[in-house]
């Protein structure tokens, strides 16, 4: 079953903090995180996996609920760079691939 | 190192026609994926195997099918195409069944 992202959309100005929310209805084994550029291909971001870790590089970090079955990105002080979609892919322990959310739309504005 | 590589990056096949798109990766992943990515739907699975000779149905398999016969290698094939199959197509692999998904460039198909 697809996993929920939200917002669909957020518009933000550079410097900005932003936070995406995932949230499937299955227990997960983990969830991944891809960001892709317009007319690119998805480039992997992190993966955290059951136990409730956070992980973070740079200015991204991310959390996992195990027990909420939610996982939300959060970008701080965001950058040009930033901008694109981001998507969320839930796997439930087998080696069927992920599951992706719809995405979400970022524009970081100067 | 080359990745994962798609071929064509284009094409528009006229509606009945069949075609492969082709996928060959370098890493030595025993696990590739295809997808397919509409707009506003995200990526839906189409098919995906574990290692040569051996392939499974995804969400969306209806209308295409897979073979693998190597490890590199991993085409997808579409007989009479439809142009609900017009569409971007990823190809991707993982050297585990849980880890970091390496996609292709992706293949735009046009089905008129």
């Amino acid at each position: 079953q697809q996993p929920v992202q939200s917002p669909q959309a957020v518009i933000l100005r550079e410097g900005e903090d932003a936070v995406i929310n995932c949230s499937s209805s299955k227990a997960l084994y983990s969830v991944h995180w891809y960001r892709q550029k317009h007319g690119e291909a998805p480039v992997f971001l992190m993966i955290l996996l059951k136990g409730g870790e956070q992980k973070g590089h740079d200015k991204i970090s991310a959390s996992f609920n195990e027990k909420k079955q939610q996982s939300s990105l959060y970008l701080t002080a965001s950058q040009l760079s930033y901008s694109g979609t981001y998507f969320c892919g839930t796997e439930r322990g087998g080696a069927d691939g992920l599951t992706f959310g719809k995405g979400t739309h970022l524009i970081i504005q100067p | 190192n080359a990745g994962v590589t798609q071929t064509p990056k284009f094409r528009i096949l006229k509606i009945g026609q069949s075609m492969t798109l082709q996928c060959t990766q370098d890493m030595n992943h025993n696990y590739m994926y295809w997808y397919r990515q509409d707009p506003g739907m995200g990526l839906k699975l189409i098919y995906y195997s574990v290692g040569a000779g051996i392939t499974d149905k995804g969400e969306v398999p209806n209308g295409y099918n897979v073979s693998r016969s190597t490890t590199e290698d991993f085409p997808l094939r579409l007989e009479l195409a439809a142009p609900s199959q017009t569409s971007v197509y990823f190809c991707a692999s993982s050297p585990q069944g849980y880890g970091e998904l390496f996609f292709g460039e992706g293949s735009r198909l046009t089905v008129l």
